[in-house]
């Protein structure tokens, strides 16, 4: 069965230091991944995903993550936080042959000035 | 491109009425929508899919009689929350793939959202 866990509820990092927001998820097979953000009053947008190629996914706004499957993990990262960054992520898993999406509870990001 | 939208951004109705939120693609076609719905501070649960032409599909535990989708064209699909009552109130949000692609591989695109209360 799929699931996803995003282990941190609240993440809060000062403007220029670096993000880390973990996933790690369960899947019978090889699934796909993404990230999306939400920020108030706006659609969630995707981030970036992860589809069978390249293990180290970039994305929009300077956001990366990388698939380890040795670990179940699809962290996604950022060298330097901007205000702009604060919102809701979620991480995204789905299994192609089921062709279902299961969000994770999401983590806030707050960035101090 | 790929924007679409959701109509009303909020609505508050009386325990025992129904609304009506609509999802529109502006300027793709979308064959296939999707409905969640997400309470404060949670995550999105998917409610059912909406196919254009045909008959919604609904996710285990989500009762079809209460929310009622239609999807008459390529560029819209409606939810109607029948006779609401206050468990009701959340935040529903929608989706849309472009084209007929795959959920499990494609980006969703998502709308606003819908802020629902229900006194």
């Amino acid at each position: 069965a799929q699931s996803v866990t995003q282990l941190d509820s609240h993440v809060s990092v000062s403007e220029g230091t670096p993000v880390l927001l973990r996933c790690n998820y369960s899947s019978s097979y090889s699934p796909s991944l993404f990230w999306y953000v939400q920020h108030p009053n706006k659609g969630l947008q995707l981030l970036l995903k992860y589809t069978s190629a390249a293990t180290l996914v970039k994305g929009i706004n300077g956001f990366e993550a990388e698939f380890k499957k040795s670990e179940t993990s699809f962290h996604l990262t950022k060298p330097s936080a901007h205000m702009s960054d604060a919102a809701e992520y979620f991480c995204v898993v789905s299994d192609p042959p089921y062709d279902k999406v299961i969000f994770g509870p999401g983590t806030s990001l707050s960035v101090i000035p | 491109g790929a924007v679409v939208s959701q109509h009303p951004s909020w609505v508050i109705c009386k325990s025992g009425t129904s609304v009506k939120i609509e999802c529109r693609s502006l300027d793709f076609q979308a064959t296939t929508m999707f409905w969640y719905r997400q309470f404060p501070k949670q995550s999105l649960m998917l409610m059912a899919t909406s196919n254009e032409g045909s008959k919604a599909t609904y996710e285990q535990g989500v009762e079809k009689d209460k929310f009622l989708i239609n999807h008459a064209s390529l560029t819209l699909s409606t939810l109607t929350v029948t006779s609401a009552h206050p468990e009701d109130s959340s935040f529903y949000i929608c989706s849309a793939l472009l084209g007929g692609r795959a959920l499990s591989t494609d980006t969703q695109y998502f709308g606003p959202g819908t802020r629902l209360t229900v006194l």
